[in-house]
């Protein structure tokens, strides 16, 4: 069975500081791992994936994660935070040879200061 | 290309009444997948369709049901509508060939139940 789980339901920074949000994750196989992004009133929009090539992945808008089995986790950064980033981002985990149904966690809503 | 497509965007029942929601996935697509977005529960997964066949299902009661149409168009009927289905729908389309490929987002049916 897989599981995501997102550690704090809302992170604030300032304009320009460093983003980070957090995601681990449980999977009895290797696993695929998403990022996805939703604006308000939005669907949601991939970010990056993970699907065992390079474990650190670089994706839209400036965003990359790092893909560590030891810690299964898979964590969101980026390394200055922009007004336009606020948003609500969630993490996916799907298994190899599963359902191919990703399992999102619960999300964490960005808050980004002027 | 164009998008996922969901109509109506937003919508007003009545307890007790029933409703039918749309979707049109991207060309091509076969996969369709429908997610009820909740502030308390998240994003949780309703049911999947592929080439016409219900595929997976999530943990929803049986008032909830979908069907998928030989051009892959989805849609998902609630009946005997009540309060907690207020939520956003949202649909989603993929190749559906496998745990790695990318969900496409619709930007969802606002529901609303009175």
């Amino acid at each position: 069975a897989q599981s995501v789980t997102q550690l704090g339901s809302h992170v604030s920074v300032s304009e320009g500081a460093l983003v980070l949000l957090r995601c681990n994750y449980s999977s009895s196989v290797p696993p695929y791992l998403f990022w996805y992004v939703q604006y308000p009133n939005q669907g949601l929009q991939l970010l990056l994936k993970y699907t065992s090539a390079a474990t650190l992945v670089k994706g839209i808008n400036g965003f990359e994660a790092e893909f560590k089995k030891s810690e299964t986790s898979f964590h969101l950064t980026k390394p200055s935070a922009h007004m336009s980033d606020a948003a609500e981002y969630f993490c996916a985990v799907s298994e190899t040879g599963g359902s191919y149904i990703p399992t999102f966690g619960r999300g964490t809503s960005l808050i980004v200061h002027p | 290309k164009a998008g996922v497509t969901q109509t109506p965007r937003y919508l007003i029942k009545t307890r007790g009444q029933q409703v039918t929601l749309s979707c049109s996935p991207i060309s091509g697509h076969r996969s369709v997948s429908w997610y009820q977005q909740t502030p308390g529960q998240g994003l949780q997964f309703l049911f999947e369709y592929f080439s016409e066949t219900q595929r997976n299902k999530g943990n929803f009661p049986g008032r909830f049901s979908g069907r998928q149409f030989s051009n892959s168009r989805s849609e998902m009927n609630v009946s005997t509508l009540e309060l907690g289905d207020s939520a956003l729908y949202l649909c989603a389309s993929s190749s559906g060939q496998g745990g790695y490929t990318e969900a496409f987002f619709g930007q969802g049916t606002r529901l609303t139940v009175v």
